[in-house]
């Protein structure tokens, strides 16, 4: 692994399911990051951790829960899946030396 | 309320220079970031600026004032592979960052 990953790349989901995005960083970043990209509006914070044990809610949580159990991952849950939610959704994280943030390569979401 | 503004949508030649242009309006601050976005992929960083001034790095610039709640990202030279879109962020007083909706650039030969 050299980054950022993020499983599956892409999903199609009925409404009413429940699905966990994954994401897992190498680079022992102490904070990990999750935004959702539509189309005409700017990257949205869903959640966020700032360290392993600590959770934070974004711009946009509702719908959504997260949880890291450890630096490497930060799994991100849709309990119910809604249409609203479809979506590009990219994880990130960042260290303690710099204030840039590195993305994963993103999972497109399609709710149906 | 929190608002990034940068246009939607520019159009530049290839070996021109084009400048791309950000106002904020933040609860704090603590720096300013431009990505560049090719469609369908990650962002990848291009610059942060947190004093006022020019920064530059290679065939791309980045200016701010924030006396004005201004910055500019300028880039020379331009290449075909430039087209992409590109974000404006501003790190708040929580140092969570506030996007803006991007601006596509692209490139005619």
């Amino acid at each position: 692994i050299a980054g950022i990953t993020q499983a599956p790349t892409s999903q199609i989901l009925a409404a009413g399911r429940r699905m966990t995005l994954r994401c897992t960083q190498d680079m022992r970043h102490n904070a990990m990051y999750w935004y959702r990209q539509d189309l005409g509006l700017g990257l949205r914070l869903i959640h966020y951790s700032n360290t392993a044990g600590t959770t934070g809610k974004g711009e946009v949580p509702d719908g959504y829960s997260v949880s890291r159990a450890n630096t490497d991952d930060f799994p991100l849950t849709l309990a119910s899946a809604v249409p609203s939610q479809t979506s590009v959704y990219f994880c990130a994280s960042s260290g303690q030396d710099s204030n840039e943030q590195f993305f994963g390569p993103g999972t497109r979401l399609t709710v149906l | 309320g929190q608002n990034i503004d940068q246009p939607t949508e520019m159009t530049a030649t290839e070996g021109a220079i084009v400048q791309i242009n950000c106002t904020y309006q933040t609860s704090g601050f603590n720096g300013l970031f431009w990505y560049q976005q090719h469609a369908g992929e990650a962002p990848t960083f291009l610059s942060y600026n947190v004093l006022d001034g020019l920064e530059e790095k290679g065939r791309f610039s980045s200016f701010l004032s924030r006396s004005k709640g201004y910055s500019y990202l300028l880039l020379k030279e331009l290449q075909m592979k430039d087209s992409a879109s590109y974000l404006c962020a501003v790190q708040d007083s929580n140092y969570q960052l506030i996007w803006g909706a991007g601006t596509k650039l692209i490139i005619k030969p």
